[in-house]
């Protein structure tokens, strides 16, 4: 069965930590997608990328960054995290751009910041 | 640019009977549409999706969407519901000129009562 895999299901972090979050596929999928979820906003697109060594911003990229340095790995960085980035942080990955591609979710990472 | 409006947040209904999730979409474009279902504590799951063709969708669970292009909706229904629907339910739409990248309503949570 596919899979694609977050690597902490729960965190609590401090106020001005450095916080990787990271997720990994066994698909080999080209893309791989961080998005946030919100309660009455639904999923946020952070940041995607399409390749090895590949970034781009998505919607709400302020205060994150991210690390594709092997393709079955994306990592959220959270620089300095704050208290208005407690969320539930959802990875994706898809073969190809197309709509007949579907989307693979992670279970999801709930990050409290105190 | 396109978005996605779900017209509740919040629907109950009692088992064995019929519900119907309302999701509205802006675009200029030709769009693909999809549902997405989240169980508690569980990733997002495509439920269904219009890529062309018969404007009725049918998932496996007996969910069915109507694409109305007149009307820009794409409204989810099911004619008898379990107590395993309890969920939160996502529409999203892709565009040619976002990379099909799924952009996604804020959500509609279905809880089903004995």
């Amino acid at each position: 069965d596919v899979k694609v895999t977050q690597s902490s299901r729960y965190l609590v972090k401090r106020t001005g930590e450095k916080v990787f979050l990271e997720c990994v596929q066994d698909m080999d999928h080209e893309n791989m997608f961080w998005y946030r979820q919100d309660p009455g906003l639904g999923l946020r697109l952070i940041y995607f990328s399409y390749d090895v060594k590949m970034k781009e911003k998505g919607d709400i990229p302020e205060g994150y960054s991210v690390s594709r340095e092997k393709k079955e790995r994306f990592s959220l960085i959270l620089e300095s995290a704050s208290t208005n980035q407690t969320s539930m942080y959802l990875c994706a990955s898809s073969q190809y751009r197309g709509p007949n591609y579907g989307y693979t979710f992670g279970s999801g990472t709930r990050l409290t910041v105190v | 640019a396109q978005s996605v409006t779900q017209l509740d947040s919040q629907v109950p209904v009692f088992e064995e009977a019929p519900v119907e999730l309302r999701c509205n979409y802006s675009s200029s474009v030709s769009v693909y549409l999809f549902w997405y279902v989240q169980y508690p504590n569980q990733g997002l799951q495509l439920l269904l999706k219009y890529l062309s063709g018969s404007t009725l969708v049918e998932s496996i669970n007996g969910f069915e969407a109507e694409f109305n292009k007149s009307q820009t909706s794409f409204h989810l229904r099911k004619p008898s519901v379990h107590i395993s629907d309890t969920a939160e339910y996502f529409c999203a739409v892709s565009v040619p000129s976002n990379d099909y990248k799924l952009s996604f309503g804020a959500g509609t949570t279905v809880t089903v009562r004995a």
